[in-house]
């Protein structure tokens, strides 16, 4: 049973364009949702993440929206670089014990010039 | 600062050999987990350990033990290892605590394939 779905395994985008990547989730208990980046033969990296409380999050380049009643939240990447080719992956916890992270199956970015 | 290193980074083993993998977390976090990445399947938690001392089952357990030696390291071994146990391994640690942004930190992985 996939908590956490990511629908799109790939996702190709034009350098400058938009990227927008997206994520569903079932268990209502989940109140904190995170976004992770991940190269070839490295770890994912935190990359941004968003509470319940909120429907949107910014950094940089980057924002985060939550759409609770559709338990559904997307990254946006605004302007797309050649950089952001990665791996993304979406997870998302609940206030329970060790705040584990229940991750999404991932969806390939690559940017083109 | 190395963050969390996993040792080994690649290795391949025979049905049924055992082996451990390693991780060191220097950041005196809290938290510490195993994870394995499969294609189509993301990442799945296999133990976790919320704190020194302490171990818990994750999603995919079976065919696994871990221990958490000390605030610093969290091994997982594989006892009598299977061709299903082919992937990469992720450990990762996390501060926790009241006010917690939840952000884990990953070590680069480690590559096992069981032939």
């Amino acid at each position: 049973d996939q908590q956490v779905k990511q629908n799109s395994p790939s996702l190709s985008v034009q350098e400058g364009r938009i990227s927008i990547l997206n994520c569903d989730y079932t268990n209502s208990m989940f109140d904190y949702f995170l976004w992770y980046k991940k190269y070839p033969a490295e770890g994912p990296t935190f990359l941004i993440s968003i509470s319940s409380i909120k429907d949107k999050n910014e950094d940089g380049r980057f924002t985060v929206f939550l759409n609770k009643s559709a338990k559904h939240l997307s990254l946006h990447i605004v302007p797309s670089q050649p950089g952001d080719s990665a791996v993304y992956f979406c997870a998302a916890s609940g206030l329970q014990g060790a705040q584990k992270l229940v991750f999404g199956q991932g969806t390939r970015l690559t940017i083109n010039p | 600062n190395a963050g969390v290193t996993q040792t080994p980074k690649f290795q391949v083993l025979k049905t049924g050999q055992s082996m451990t993998l390693q991780c060191a977390q220097d950041m005196n976090h809290n938290s510490m987990y195993w994870y394995r990445q499969d294609p189509g399947m993301g990442l799945r938690l296999i133990y976790y350990s919320a704190s020194e001392g302490t171990t818990d089952k994750g999603e995919v357990p079976n065919g696994y033990n871990v221990s958490r030696l000390n605030k610093r390291e969290f091994s997982l071994r594989l006892e009598s290892a299977a061709p299903s146990q082919t992937s990469v391994y992720f450990c990762a640690s996390q501060k926790g605590g009241t006010g917690d942004n939840y952000g884990y930190t990953f070590g680069s992985g480690t590559r096992l394939t069981v032939v």
